[in-house]
């Protein structure tokens, strides 16, 4: 089983939908990551988190340490958020490396 | 303020020859990580470098090395290239925990 699972692999929304990505991880983190990486390849860091929310834009990300799960939710969701989106923890005491679920791969059709 | 830049874009080489990969951190950035994204397996800890010292690798042989330079950059080496060595290779920058990741390497062995 991975440190780092995410749900669902595959996600299809239309257009103006609420969407939200789950996160679970099996290890002591100090933080946890939201990423984004576009057809491409680029990479982006959308939140980095230790507790509770936060918000950017139509973006939010939440987290709950005690039952080890993070969600990263898009509200009114515009074809440009198709992407894949990546958890990644930090684990507690480890030397600065992530450890990434395998991402969800967004499409959100017109 | 300029992002992570990774050069080349694209780098086609042969097995058994040897392929560098360089990284330039944002400004003022002391930490530099590697990561592989090799097709349908997701993103992994290749290397850490933090003011000029290797702090930790992650699970690949010997033949994945690096260094930091002075100037915060960094070098990924890889010798004796095999044909799943063929993967997208991204850096990132830290200035303490968040990471900015660069838009990546993208290494094909034939």
């Amino acid at each position: 089983k991975n440190e780092v699972e995410q749900s669902p692999q595959n996600l299809t929304a239309q257009e103006g939908e609420f969407i939200t990505i789950n996160c679970s991880y099996s290890v002591g983190i100090s933080a946890l990551h939201w990423l984004q990486q576009h057809p491409g390849g680029g990479i982006v860091s959308l939140f980095m988190l230790s507790s509770g929310k936060k918000k950017h834009g139509r973006l939010i990300a939440t987290i709950n340490i005690q039952e080890k799960h993070s969600s990263l939710h898009i509200t009114a969701s515009h074809p440009r958020d198709s992407a894949v989106y990546i958890c990644a923890a930090r684990v507690r005491g480890s030397q600065g490396n992530l450890i990434f679920g395998k991402g969800t791969k967004l499409s959100v059709k017109p | 303020e300029a992002g992570v830049t990774q050069s080349p874009t694209h780098l086609i080489k042969t097995r058994g020859q040897q392929a560098t990969l360089r990284c330039s951190p944002i400004s003022g950035h002391t930490s530099v990580y590697w990561y592989q994204q090799a097709l349908g397996l997701g993103l992994q800890f290749l290397l850490w470098y933090d003011e000029g010292e290797e702090r930790n690798r992650g699970n690949f042989p010997p033949r994945f090395s690096g260094r930091q330079f002075p100037n915060y950059s960094s070098e990924l080496n890889v010798n004796a290239l095999e044909l799943e060595d063929s993967a997208l290779y991204l850096c990132a920058s830290s200035p303490r925990n968040e990471q900015f990741f660069g838009p990546g390497t993208r290494l094909t062995v034939l």
